[in-house]
């Protein structure tokens, strides 16, 4: 069953702007995950962080976890044209990874 | 990095048909699979999970006799389409977990489904 619920459903902002995008779920996790997804393509793994872990950083990513919050956020800086994708945060828990309906974000050049 | 290789990438089918995809782990062995289903601009619906030389566990809701799902080797798994109809029209996703690195998940590329 669907678990993570990531907000804005679309964002669009320009070139060497930041996104943030977030994520809630309801249940306990093990870990939570970002991906990013082109249009009609598979989903790429982008960052892991667990449920013991405040904040990880990847490159231009920032992801935090507020378990207390059940919530996640993830933040690109410096967004190039080529961010534009779907993201989707991806909750662990039993082994498994499901996802939420994911963010389309648009970078305008 | 590791590699998961999905084929086809776009099948189109009759009434009545079925159709087999496949998900290769190309550069690891893929101790569990998972098959996820996704219609446009919506979320990837876990459809089963699948681990290597035992039977599938499904999702509630997806009927088992209807998307058979093998995983024969630690590096493929099949997913059956049988009997197919117009709604079962998607796009299906295989993913893969590598036996050493066992939370990340690799993705296939994908399978347009299109039932007539």
């Amino acid at each position: 069953s669907q678990q993570g619920e990531e907000d804005p459903q679309a964002l669009s902002i320009q070139e060497g702007e930041n996104a943030t995008m977030n994520c809630s779920y309801k249940t306990s996790i093990n870990n939570l995950q970002w991906y990013r997804q082109n249009s009609g393509r598979g989903l790429v793994h982008l960052i892991l962080i667990r449920s013991n872990e405040r904040e990880k950083h990847s490159g231009r990513l920032r992801v935090t976890l507020d378990t207390s919050k059940k919530s996640s956020s993830l933040l690109i800086t410096a967004s190039r044209a080529a961010d534009t994708a779907s993201y989707f945060c991806g909750t662990g828990a039993n082994s498994k990874l499901t996802f939420g309906k994911g963010i389309t974000l648009s970078v305008r050049p | 990095g590791a590699v998961v290789s999905q084929h086809p990438s776009r099948v189109i089918c009759k009434s009545g048909t079925s159709v087999k995809i496949e998900c290769r782990s190309l550069d690891f062995q893929a101790t569990t699979m998972f098959w996820y289903r996704q219609f446009p601009k919506q979320s990837l619906m876990l459809m089963a999970t699948s681990n290597e030389g035992s039977k599938a566990t499904y999702e509630q809701g997806v009927e088992k006799d209807k998307f058979l799902i093998n995983h024969a080797s630690l590096t493929l798994s099949t997913l059956t389409v049988t009997s197919a109809h117009p709604e079962d029209s998607s796009f299906y996703i295989c993913s893969a977990r590598e036996r050493t690195i066992n939370e990340k998940l690799f993705f296939g590329s994908g399978t347009q489904l299109s039932v007539l």
